[in-house]
This record gives C-alpha cells, sequence and structure tokens, in this order.
C-alpha cells in the first residue's frame, strides 16, 4: 500500500531560529493531511492540518505547506522554544472525512539552547 | 475535564496470557483508534470503529482483539497469539465537524512482555 515518509529522521535548531520538518507521501489520491506533536512518552498533539485544495494554511507559529506536484508537505516552526522539542509526524487520509490515517515515520526535532 | 484516559500506563504481561488495555473518552465521539507504535517508529493502526457495536481491522490486527459496546470505551485486547506485544500503545477518538476527523489521543499505555 500507499506509505507516508520523512527526509530526516533526526533536526537539529538553535533556539530562536526558524526549523522546516519535511514529509514525503507517495499517494496521488491523499485528500488531507495532519501534522501530529509527541513528547516522549505522551500521545501525539495536532498542531495544524490541510487539505489538499490548499497550498498553506498557519497557525500559531506554525505553518504548513503543501506541494501536490511533488508530493511534499513541510511543516515550519518559527522562532523555535525548547519546548518544540519532540517527534514530528505528518499523516494524511485518502478522503476528506475518511477516518482512517496513514502516519509517517517521524522526525525528532532537538532546540538547541 | 475532557479527555482520552488510557490505562494502565505501565502493563506486563508473562507469556501465553491475554491482557486488556482501557481506552475510556468523554468527548462524546462516534470513532475510535488503537495503534501500535514500536521504538522509533510511527503509528501503525490495530483496530478502529466508527459506530457503537461495530469495528474494523487496521493493518496489524492479527493476535488483537477489540470491542465496542458503549460510545465512550474501546477496549483493547493484547492475545497470546501476538507474539511481539512489547511496544507502546496509543489510543485515539475523533468526531466528524464539517468533513474533518481530527483524531484526538491519549497518554499511551507501554505494554512489556516478563
Amino acid at each position: 500500500g500507499e506509505s507516508v515518509g520523512l527526509h530526516l529522521p533526526t533536526l537539529s535548531v538553535q533556539e530562536g531560529d526558524n526549523s522546516i520538518i519535511n514529509c514525503a507521501y507517495s499517494n496521488s489520491a491523499s485528500d488531507y493531511f495532519i501534522w501530529y506533536k509527541q513528547e516522549s512518552g505522551k500521545g501525539p498533539q495536532f498542531i495544524i492540518d490541510i487539505r489538499s485544495n490548499m497550498d498553506k494554511r498557519q497557525g500559531q507559529r506554525v505553518t504548513v505547506l503543501l506541494n501536490k506536484t511533488v508530493k511534499h508537505l513541510s511543516l515550519q516552526i518559527a522562532a523555535t522554544q525548547p519546548g518544540d522539542s519532540a517527534v514530528y509526524f505528518c499523516a494524511e487520509s485518502e478522503v476528506f472525512g475518511n477516518e482512517k490515517l496513514t502516519f509517517g515515520t517521524g522526525t525528532r526535532l532537538t532546540i538547541i539552547p | 475535564d475532557g479527555g482520552i484516559t488510557q490505562s494502565p500506563k505501565y502493563l506486563f504481561r508473562k507469556e501465553g496470557q491475554n491482557v486488556t488495555l482501557s481506552c475510556e473518552q468523554n468527548l462524546n465521539h462516534d470513532a475510535m483508534y488503537w495503534y501500535r507504535q514500536d521504538p522509533g517508529q510511527g503509528l501503525r493502526l490495530i483496530y478502529y470503529s466508527q459506530i457503537v457495536n461495530d469495528f474494523q481491522k487496521g493493518d496489524i490486527a492479527e493476535g488483537y482483539s477489540v470491542s465496542r459496546e458503549k460510545k465512550e470505551s474501546f477496549p483493547l485486547t493484547v492475545t497470546s497469539a501476538q507474539k511481539n506485544p512489547t511496544a507502546f500503545y496509543l489510543c485515539a477518538s475523533s468526531i466528524d465537524l464539517w468533513g474533518k476527523n481530527i483524531q484526538y489521543f491519549g497518554a499511551g499505555t507501554r505494554l512489556s512482555v516478563l
């Protein structure tokens, strides 16, 4: 079956800098994408989502960019803080509103003080 | 205080034993899910339920069983047929809001084999 993957398993960023976490997906039928943040020993926490009819969506300090042409998704975190250290997952579903999500492997983001 | 409660936080299983992981939600969500997470890995879907008294197998259902007798509860049993049960188990729930199904997760249960 189709799978969602990540380019880099780990990323270290200086505190205060911006970070970009990438996600490649292979399912051209993917219609809905979500980013989750998982801190050590905890469950994933919803960050932001985007539908395939959009190419950009902004939240508080976070921006998700979607490039359907190359099947690429990215999460930008502005002015990173120590609390941003976590594993970040992208997830996708084929149909907007479909309850089944396919998760990527995850990227571990470490913020350097 | 609304949310998803998983218990216990840590669980140990002996060889040949069945163990049941609890998941309760008071969010009035229709759908509930169970995922398995291995170290350094993503989440893999075990079972999911979109409505009471109905559930579907996910990608790795072998060796697991579930029930959905109440909207609030979706317990997962790890049977003796699951030969490698050591993992972090996550329960989630979601509700259809304007076509979106954002899944919200519990804090997880870490299962180890004695």
